[in-house]
């Protein structure tokens, strides 16, 4: 099992709908979790970084995190053609540990 | 704004050859790092490094070495490259926080191709 994973997609939505991605870890003593949006011939951009349980938002964007179930989630409201990327989370449980990354999942928003 | 360069965005080699990738940081960063990313494997960590002239092997460091002579610069090696080392190869930075944590900073990555 791998200690984080997404689901690859790809997910394809109509420009305007609320997108839904999501992460499940299995590494309990994670405390940091983070989403990176990864546009093709790319690096991954940071778009989230959150400690613990909670929400954050960053405009368009919320990112939740629930350790009690060790899931990890990003929210994107009024997508954009300009989403359609890969969209990796992480997570890591601070110092010097080493970040773990899923494999990400591929966003398509359709005009 | 973090600003990690990666001196080449498309590399194309040949088998036995001996590889530098080049990455370069402005953000005065501790920490360096080398993953590669590979379609259904996602990004694999290296080598890191914490310190000038400090390196720790990542998860796959086998063929691969890496040099770290200023604080700022982190190149990655391969040794003889050969046709499994075809990747996307990608650097990072971040600041160093002993207990708590400072998210990681990409490059736009190398793509190398080893024929």
């Amino acid at each position: 099992q791998k200690e984080v994973e997404q689901d690859p997609g790809p997910l394809s939505v109509p420009e305007g709908a609320i997108v839904s991605l999501n992460c499940t870890y299995s590494n309990s003593a994670f405390q940091y979790f983070m989403w990176y949006r990864q546009y093709s011939r790319k690096g991954p951009e940071l778009l989230m970084y959150t400690y613990s349980s909670g929400n954050k938002e960053d405009g368009r964007f919320t990112a939740q995190v629930d350790k009690s179930s060790k899931y990890i989630s990003l929210f994107i409201r009024d997508s954009q053609p300009s989403d359609s990327a890969t969209y990796l989370c992480a997570g890591n449980s601070g110092g010097y540990q080493k970040v773990t990354f899923g494999t990400g999942t591929k966003l398509q928003v359709i005009p | 704004d973090v600003k990690v360069t990666q001196s080449s965005r498309y590399l194309v080699k040949r088998t036995g050859e001996k590889v530098f990738l080049e990455c370069v940081q402005d953000m005065d960063h501790e920490n360096m790092f080398w993953y590669r990313q590979d379609p259904g494997l996602g990004l694999r960590l290296i080598y890191f490094s914490y310190d000038v002239k400090m390196k720790e092997k990542g998860d796959i460091p086998e063929g691969y070495s890496v040099s770290r002579e200023k604080k700022e610069r982190f190149s990655l090696i391969l040794e003889s490259a050969s046709t499994n080392q075809t990747s996307m190869y990608l650097c990072a930075s971040s600041s160093p926080q002993r207990n708590s944590n400072q998210p990681q900073h990409f490059g736009d990555g190398t793509r190398l191709s080893i024929l």
